[in-house]
């Protein structure tokens, strides 16, 4: 089936020790989204891609970087990660203009 | 985008139609309401989107008024499997930015 695929579930990292969350899909789509999602709030986008575009929130710290390196895959790097960091990360691919398809996310600690 | 408000949770009987309303007072003649659930440890799920029409698709029905300013997602048969928070979500069809607000957390009682 068709979809979006998260790795790893769940990370655990250190402070302050730089950590990379991987998305891939299946779907072809070419916009691909990352949303924070912190405990018991609603998921907040941090970026997306409009194919090679990088499109970044204004509020986006500067922390949190990606890439994409071709139409399947996007990574999100956090350079240095902080206890406030701790989240779960969520991927989503759409075709241009079109609805957002959601991968099940990674889940992040900050120890 | 406009800013929706939905009721912090609801409880629906298993079995039974669950209806969730959204307020939308600002919603300007271009947005679209969308609806997204959440379940518990998921990743967002899209359930129905719609401008000023009535929608029904497999999983629910999209009623919006006819001044557009409230709308009611009905799931018509609620299952456990419909436990999950609600994002009612106005935005111009086809904006790249999903605004999320608190959403619904609705409960199916067995």
């Amino acid at each position: 089936d068709a979809m979006v695929i998260q790795n790893p579930r769940y990370q655990v990292t250190q402070f302050g020790k730089p950590v990379t969350l991987s998305c891939s899909q299946t779907l072809n789509h070419n916009v691909m989204y990352w949303y924070q999602q912190k405990s018991s709030q609603a998921p907040k986008l941090l970026f997306h891609y409009y194919d090679k575009d990088f499109n970044n929130e204004a509020d986006t710290p500067d922390n949190f970087q990606s890439r994409r390196p071709n139409t399947s895959f996007c990574f999100l790097d956090i350079r240095s990660p902080g206890l406030g960091d701790a989240a779960m990360y969520l991927c989503a691919t759409s075709r241009v203009r079109d609805t957002q398809y959601f991968g099940p996310g990674t889940r992040l600690t900050v120890l | 985008d406009a800013k929706t408000t939905q009721p912090t949770s609801m409880d629906c009987a298993e079995g039974r139609a669950a209806n969730l309303p959204c307020n939308h007072s600002t919603i300007s003649g271009n947005e679209y309401v969308y609806w997204y659930r959440q379940i518990h440890s998921q990743g967002p799920q899209y359930i129905i989107h719609g401008l000023k029409n009535n929608e029904t698709n497999e999983m629910a029905s999209l009623i919006i008024t006819e001044d557009r300013k409230s709308s009611t997602l009905i799931l018509p048969h609620a299952t456990l499997r419909d436990t999950a928070v609600y994002y009612c979500i106005v935005s111009f069809f086809g904006n790249e930015k999903l605004t999320f607000g608190t959403g619904t957390r609705l409960t199916i009682i067995p």
